[in-house]
């Protein structure tokens, strides 16, 4: 399977600041995806992130809060922007291997917001 | 709606066998996964069952009846490297995986 760097892997940030969290796949692959996922629970889907297109997000989620970047099929990035201690989770990005039979993920981007 | 459907938290016994049950519905099916998570890090890929019947992969196995929208990962031999999270995952008629809120494994000496 393939192998998804994601980074940073932890932060601190202050509230009403931006993060911008990357994910670097070492193959193509056709759909990337964002999740967070809140200590104890499993993991809600943000958006997909579309290669060349504007990424599409789930209910409750918004383009202006979370800004996705694609510009190619190796690469994504996520904003959170305008920051609360709400927004503290861990955020991970996904992706489909060729066959459809595996998704896998990158390590992970703990985020604390004070 | 889509729902998946695990237990919250189990408790078994080092070298002993557990099955963690996963019943779903969803629109849709394009096969059903499971992934382990230990806490603090990112799900890692255990399973893949698209087709009725049972996959064994070394200690782990999964099994699948699409007729009942219901799966079990059976762990045997337990280690207390198996104590994590247990997620059921299922990809629907648009490829998107639906979740379940995971099932956490507690194993005792």
């Amino acid at each position: 399977s393939a192998v998804i760097s994601q980074k940073p892997s932890r932060d601190i940030c202050q509230r009403g600041t931006s993060l911008t969290i990357q994910c670097q796949v070492d193959s193509q692959v056709t759909m990337m995806f964002w999740y967070r996922q809140q200590p104890g629970q499993s993991l809600t889907l943000i958006a997909t992130a579309n290669q060349g297109s504007e990424a599409t997000y789930e209910s409750g989620f918004v383009i202006d809060k979370f800004p996705i970047s694609r510009p190619n099929l190796t690469f994504s990035t996520l904003t959170v922007s305008n920051m609360s201690p709400e927004d503290s989770s861990i955020y991970l990005c996904s992706a489909w291997d060729r066959e459809g039979t595996e998704a896998f993920f990158g390590q992970g981007t703990r985020l604390t917001v004070v | 709606g889509q729902n998946i459907d695990q237990p919250t938290e189990m408790t078994a016994t080092e070298g002993a066998i557990v099955q963690i049950n996963c019943t779903y519905q969803t629109s849709g099916f394009n096969g059903l996964f499971w992934y382990q998570q230990h806490a603090g890090e990112a799900p890692t890929f255990l399973s893949y069952n698209v087709l009725d019947g049972l996959e064994e992969k070394g200690r782990f196995s999964s099994f699948l009846s699409r007729s009942k929208g219901y799966s079990y990962l059976l762990l045997k031999e337990l280690q207390m490297k198996d104590s994590a999270s247990y997620l059921c995952a299922v990809s629907d008629s648009n490829y998107q995986l639906i979740w379940g809120a995971g099932t956490k494994l507690i194993i005792k000496p």
